[in-house]
């Protein structure tokens, strides 16, 4: 069974850059036919698409944070990672990580999620 | 505001069937398969429904999904206490080359 862990800062001050890490085990973030995600829930709101990345490393984000968001991926260490930038107070989110499963059938879906992080945004 | 539209509560009586319902565009739900997670207080969301109507193993065949045109909607038959929780629709949205959600419904057993 595949696991996602989150893990970084809960607090971040505004103007700074967001820094998450999502730690893969149970399956090798190098497989085929998999993308690596991150998704954020504001507090009491809905899910938000944030990006992901393949582990060749192609990446695609969503364009309303594009300008701000980087997403890197270590194979060696099967984790891929999340930046975020000139942070404020509306990024105050749960952050997810989540796998995206490529199917034959159709676009990738959604099919194993972390238990997400909380990053407060506040000095 | 989220690229899918769903109503943001839902109710009713154990034993009963209630229906949350999906509706998106040409660009999403049109052309895609609609996936449904649930979201239980305090945990991250669960693939209950994939490829508009299909049910992972484990998942009770109380859950059923369906899709007509660019609307979709979720089942829950013989409603439990243990059902209340957060729904969330899914899909793919070609427009924007990535993956969208609805708002999530709210489900209250009485």
């Amino acid at each position: 069974q595949v696991q996602l862990q989150e893990s970084g800062p809960g607090l971040v001050k505004p103007s700074q850059t967001l820094s998450l890490t999502c730690t893969v085990s149970g399956g090798s973030i190098s497989s085929g036919g998999y993308y690596w995600s991150w998704i954020r829930q504001h507090p009491g709101k809905g899910l938000e698409w944030i990006g992901y990345i393949h582990y060749s490393g192609r990446t695609y984000y969503n364009p309303s944070l594009k300008s701000r968001v980087s997403i890197s991926v270590d194979t060696s260490k099967n984790q891929f990672s999340l930046r975020l930038s000139s942070v404020t107070a509306a990024d105050t989110a749960l952050y997810y990580c989540a796998r995206l499963q490529s199917p034959n059938w159709g676009p990738p879906y959604f099919d194993y999620w972390g238990q997400g992080t909380l990053v407060t945004v506040s000095s | 505001q989220s690229v899918l539209t769903q109503p943001p509560s839902a109710s009713g009586t154990p034993g009963q069937r209630v229906s949350i319902s999906c509706s998106g565009s040409s660009s999403n739900i049109g052309f895609n398969y609609v996936y449904w997670y649930q979201q239980l207080p305090g945990t991250a969301p669960k693939l209950l429904i994939y490829r508009n109507n299909e049910r992972p193993s484990g998942v009770p065949d109380r859950f059923s999904g369906s899709k007509s045109g660019t609307s979709a909607s979720l089942a829950i038959s013989g409603l439990r206490s243990e059902d209340e929780s957060d729904y969330y629709c899914a899909t793919w949205d070609d427009s924007l080359s990535g993956p969208v959600f609805g708002g999530g419904t709210k489900l209250t057993v009485l």
